[in-house]
């Protein structure tokens, strides 16, 4: 089974302009979750998507937003960057049995905001 | 709400030593818990989880974790370290109900030195 994808995997983009992420879930997941890792706050969870629904959210700005297609593909926007959006995107996919389903994760999208 | 210490932001050790990696958490239900390990330029990989039962949980690469419920703990432990296992690692614990979302701690850095 192939993992997680992730694209593109570096991205640099200047204050202001909007980026979209896009994470491609191991086949068969319907569960896609977005975490930001930066070096002063660490993992910090997003949002995540089950079957095209949002069904939970992190502590972030409304710049930040998510979707998810029927093909469980999701897609994360960052709208009028900041340079504190500069981070390690990390999408991570899970079967259906809820909490005790292994997240998967993928490498991740280095995102530079100068 | 959840909440994840790792006592320890960097572990150096010499190869073939034993090491411990220190996790103690805090959470007002029912918690599920992780170790996850992050190699350079890498997404993360999980080591090991703890669900239920034996409190002594065995993983990947030789790793293994002891879950105490009256110390909030959950200690990461390898008898004998290798080169390879030179990397980030990251306890982790999500609710075993309702919210589905990982909390993560600060992340040990292993450095193992020949």
């Amino acid at each position: 089974k192939a993992g997680v994808t992730q694209t593109p995997r570096y991205l640099i983009k200047t204050r202001g302009q909007q980026v979209t992420l896009s994470c491609s879930p191991i086949s068969g997941h319907r569960s896609v979750s977005w975490y930001q890792q930066t070096p002063g706050q660490g993992l910090q969870f997003l949002f995540e998507y089950f079957s095209e629904t949002q069904r939970n959210k992190g502590n972030f700005p409304g710049r930040f937003s998510g979707r998810q297609f029927s093909n469980s593909r999701s897609e994360m926007n960052v709208s009028t960057l900041e340079l504190g959006d500069s981070a390690l995107y990390l999408c991570a996919s899970r079967g259906d049995r809820g909490n005790t389903d292994t997240q998967y994760f993928g490498p991740g999208t280095r995102l530079t905001v100068l | 709400a959840q909440s994840v210490t790792q006592l320890d932001s960097q572990v150096p050790v010499f190869e073939e030593a034993p090491v411990e990696l220190r996790c103690n958490y805090s959470s007002s239900v029912s918690v599920y818990l992780f170790w996850y390990v992050q190699y350079p330029n890498q997404g993360l990989q999980l080591l090991l989880k703890y669900l239920s039962g034996s409190t002594l949980v065995k993983g990947i690469n030789g790793f293994e974790a002891e879950f105490n419920k009256s110390q909030t703990s959950f200690h990461l432990r390898k008898p004998s370290v290798h080169i390879s296992d030179t990397a980030e690692y990251f306890c982790a614990v999500s609710g075993s109900t309702g919210r589905r979302a990982l909390t993560f701690g600060s992340g040990t850095r292993l450095q193992v030195q020949p």
